[in-house]
């Protein structure tokens, strides 16, 4: 199947610090990247569509100032979480879905990224 | 808007089957899929029902009733490693290509 991948898997840093996160589809062209939050033992909550040379669409409730997303190619799209604060520690999971699925119902995610804000 | 609720935990011992349920109330979409995570993991795609009925997919099978907004998983001759969170989720008609998770349902496998 199709590889997603992530990096860093996971990362810590100082309140007030911004932290990029990468996404990268491995072996298929992506137009559209997904970033997802999720609190431990809680589903998955999407926070923005991330699409290949356009802007992001925020999800409601979602700071796109805070949040800031860039999908400069098919195959990878950024998630920088600026001066982050302790409540912005969280897992934060990217999908994406192949560019040949059409109305693809399969996402391939990548392995996350655990951000811890002390 | 969407909604689907699922049980939080089920609890089963190796090498039964289980079921794992999901309602919906949703305004369309094009299907219900499933998904699922292991602690710390990502999720990983399962099932999707696109029309009406059961698809098998191994030990696993997925149902899915449009009339009743209805859909489960069925995990057969469980084991172990089936000790995970499951995720039903729906690609909304509004939003083509957007996921709706539910919140999940915790999976506890018992030898």
């Amino acid at each position: 199947g199709a590889v997603v991948s992530q990096h860093p898997s996971w990362v810590i840093c100082k309140s007030g610090t911004s932290v990029k996160i990468e996404c990268r589809s491995l072996d298929f062209q992506a137009t559209t990247m997904f970033w997802y939050r999720q609190f431990p033992k809680q589903s998955l909550m999407l926070m923005a569509t991330s699409n290949e040379g356009s802007k992001a669409t925020y999800e409601q409730g979602v700071e796109k100032d805070k949040f800031l997303i860039n999908h400069a190619s098919l195959t990878l799209s950024t998630l920088t979480v600026t001066s982050a604060h302790p409540e912005d520690s969280s897992f934060y999971i990217c999908s994406a879905r192949d560019l040949k699925g059409g109305v693809s119902y399969e996402q391939y995610f990548g392995p996350g990224t655990r951000l811890t804000v002390t | 808007g969407q909604s689907l609720e699922q049980p939080s935990e089920v609890t089963a011992v190796e090498g039964a089957i289980v079921q794992i349920n999901c309602t919906y109330q949703t305004s369309g979409f094009y299907g219900l899929s499933w998904y699922q995570q292991h602690d710390g993991g990502a999720p990983t795609f399962l099932s999707y029902n696109a029309l009406d009925g059961l698809e098998e997919t191994g030990r696993f099978s997925s149902f899915l009733s449009r009339s009743d907004s209805y859909g489960y998983l069925l995990l057969q001759e469980l084991q172990m490693k089936d000790s995970a969170s499951y995720f039903c989720a729906v690609t909304p008609m509004e939003y083509g290509n957007k996921l709706v998770f539910g919140a999940g349902t915790i999976l506890r496998v018992k030898s």
